[in-house]
């Protein structure tokens, strides 16, 4: 069974610093690796995919996430935090396979609320 | 291009009523999820559909919630004698194929409330 973990309930970084959310997986095979982020009382927003190719992926905002096969880990970075980034973030995984059991679905995290202080 | 569409935003029933949740899907996508958010917690996969067909159904509870996608018209979410538990935040989300690869777009969620 496929699974994501965020380690993090909650990440506070200072306006113009650099900000990592973590996420590892655990899937069989190769893993298909969300992020989405969410503002108060608003849906999901799409951030970025890693699919298969280069395991830095880039994404919306300024965004990007390095896959790591052998720790199994698809971190997220902002290489300068703003204010504006203070959200809940949440990583997901699809898994490629196909099974009744995961067929379409994504699994997500718990979240991980990004506190940016001016 | 408009995305996912949800209504009511809002929503609030007492215990015992029934819940009719809406998604209209991005246009040309075929293929809705329905997830559930309760309070403090990640989304819970629900069931997810193409038109006229349910394709996976594993995260719906076996009693009193269902969920349609006619061939014209939006997805339904129906909860049927609502209970306080029920109380979370409902998202869709659309995708345009099946491809496990493909984005899912999600729409702003119905937040319901049971009394």
């Amino acid at each position: 069974a496929q699974s994501v973990a965020q380690p993090e309930d909650q990440v506070n970084v200072a306006e113009g610093n650099p900000l990592t959310v973590k996420c590892t997986y655990s899937v069989s095979g190769n893993p298909y690796l969300f992020w989405y982020v969410q503002y108060p009382n608003r849906g999901l927003q799409f951030l970025l995919k890693y699919i298969t190719g280069d395991n830095l992926v880039k994404g919306s905002y300024g965004f990007e996430a390095e896959f790591n096969k052998s720790q199994t880990s698809f971190h997220l970075k902002k290489p300068s935090a703003l204010v504006s980034d203070s959200a809940l973030y949440f990583c997901a995984v699809r898994d490629p396979k196909i099974s009744t059991d995961s067929w379409g679905k994504l699994q997500f995290g718990a979240g991980t609320q990004v506190v940016v202080t001016p | 291009n408009a995305g996912v569409m949800q209504n009511p935003r809002h929503l609030v029933r007492r215990r015992g009523q029934e819940a009719r949740l809406r998604c209209s899907p991005m246009k040309g996508h075929s293929h809705v999820y329905w997830y559930r958010q309760l309070p403090e917690e990640g989304l819970k996969f629900m069931v997810y559909l193409q038109k006229e067909n349910i394709i996976d159904e594993s995260g719906m509870p076996k009693e009193r919630f269902s969920a349609e996608f006619p061939k014209e018209g939006p997805s339904i979410l129906r909860i049927q004698q609502v209970v306080r538990g029920d109380s979370a935040a409902y998202f869709c989300a659309s995708s345009p194929y099946s491809l496990y690869q493909e984005t899912q777009y999600f729409g702003p969620g119905t937040r319901l409330l049971v009394l």
